[in-house]
């Protein structure tokens, strides 16, 4: 596609649900990274891929958020039992090389934990 | 680690008037800077970024900005506000291990006033 899509826009998840947040990224980059954005602050690294590899993680909160990327393309980011803050946008960006500078990013899912 | 602070979470200008956010950085190696807009319940679009080089850097819709080390600053201005550029502007910085993976400011809301 023409940019980084994410799917869905929006998600309300009961506490304890488990949910997946999916991003295409733009065909073809090799880079693809996973940003949390909570209400009022600035997007906050979770964790970067390269290909099908994650390379970094160390963004992410709590073991109960996991991301994957089998084939190197799609990614898939998973929050196992939603905590009320955990409720934010997420933020999906990809990039052509890792050391290409400019990152490209999707709309992004607003999470809203009930 | 690197951090950014922008100064001032809500900027108001005049339609004409001249436009400047402030951000200034942390980092112990060489950064790279990027600044992002964000319209509502949008992705953010790169304004502009310094790698090397020139340290007066133009980007898109008018927008400039200007990386000074010894100020560890990288101030975003334009001579001339359009109610258009009412959004939020997120300042950001990366390095060159990783251009992608960026830490970002707490973003300024800018409003346009006619």
């Amino acid at each position: 596609g023409a940019g980084v899509s994410q799917s869905p826009r929006y998600k309300v998840a009961k506490r304890g649900q488990d949910v997946a947040l999916r991003c295409d990224p733009i065909s073809g980059h090799v880079s693809l990274f996973w940003y949390q954005q909570a209400l009022g602050q600035g997007p906050e690294f979770l964790t970067y891929f390269q290909n099908e590899a994650q390379l970094d993680k160390s963004g992410l909160p709590s073991d109960r958020f996991f991301a994957e990327r089998p084939e190197g393309s799609v990614s898939t980011l998973k929050i196992q039992r939603t905590q009320q803050e955990d409720s934010a946008v997420y933020l999906c960006a990809s990039s052509l090389a890792p050391l290409h500078t400019e990152a490209f990013f999707g709309q992004g899912t607003r999470l809203t934990v009930v | 680690a690197q951090s950014v602070t922008q100064l001032g979470s809500h900027v108001s200008v005049s339609e004409g008037a001249l436009v400047l956010l402030r951000c200034n950085y942390s980092s112990s190696v060489p950064p790279y800077l990027f600044w992002y807009v964000q319209y509502p319940n949008q992705g953010l679009q790169l304004l502009l970024k310094y790698t090397t080089g020139a340290t007066l850097v133009k980007g898109i819709n008018g927008f400039e900005a200007e990386f000074k080390k010894s100020e560890t600053s990288f101030h975003l201005t334009k001579p001339s506000a359009h109610m258009s550029d009412a959004a939020e502007y997120f300042c950001a910085v990366s390095d060159k291990t990783n251009a992608g993976k960026s830490t970002f400011g707490d973003g300024t809301t800018l409003t346009v006033k006619p």
